[in-house]
């Protein structure tokens, strides 16, 4: 059973405008919470994080937004850009789990020009 | 050069057959971690290593071993590939916590694809 789920698994936007890439996750021991972003033929690499205590982290154009209540985690890309196209990844992790990261299947975005 | 390094980058092999993915590292890391992904899946831990004498099994490690050389290295055999083994591999590495902080971040390989017929 997927502790962290992606529902969508592709998303196409217009260039210049926002992108929304939605996280559910199950464990409500999870207190830490990432987004990584995946090119083809490339590594994940780290793109944005939050912690708990936060329901808001921004950092340039990306936003992620944290609901406890409801589980649910969301990354915002505004504006879009083409070379925002990639796989992004959803992860999360529990203190006293040796912060091992548990990852959802990832949604693919495509930015149109 | 990339700080991660994992070798080779693609390999098609046949069930049955042993395998070796190796990864090394010039991040200074101690801690270093086995991936696999697959479609509608994501990413799956198979093992992880917190230094050279730890060595712990992740979520998908039936079938899998590992072997953490050195600081720098750390490898995963399969000792009879099987075709369901077919998959991207991901090496990954992160520092080791600092107290309560937690950056949460894995610097990742470039991965291996692997195909077992």
């Amino acid at each position: 059973d997927q502790q962290v789920k992606q529902n969508s698994p592709s998303l196409s936007v217009q260039e210049g405008r926002i992108s929304i890439l939605n996280c559910d996750y199950t464990n409500s021991m999870f207190d830490y919470f990432l987004w990584y972003k995946k090119y083809p033929a490339e590594g994940p690499t780290f793109l944005i994080s939050i912690s708990s205590i936060k329901d808001k982290n921004e950092d340039g154009r990306f936003t992620v937004f944290l609901n406890k209540s409801a589980k649910h985690l969301s990354l915002h890309i505004v504006p879009s850009q083409p070379g925002d196209s990639a796989v992004y990844f959803c992860a999360a992790s529990a203190s006293g789990s040796a912060r091992q990261l548990t990852f959802g299947s990832g949604t693919q975005l495509t930015v149109l020009p | 050069d990339a700080d991660v390094t994992q070798t080779p980058r693609n390999r098609i092999t046949k069930t049955g057959k042993r395998i070796m993915l190796e990864c090394s590292q010039t991040k200074g890391h101690d801690r270093m971690y086995w991936y696999r992904q697959d479609p509608g899946l994501g990413l799956r831990l198979i093992y992880y290593s917190f230094d050279v004498k730890d060595i712990n099994k992740g979520e998908i490690s039936d079938g899998y071993s590992v072997s953490r050389q050195a600081q720098a290295k750390f490898s995963l055999s399969l000792e009879s590939a099987i075709p369901n083994q077919t998959a991207l591999y991901f090496c990954a590495t992160s520092d080791r916590l600092s107290g309560t902080v937690f950056s949460g971040e894995l610097f990742f390989g470039e991965g291996s694809r692997l195909t077992v017929l």
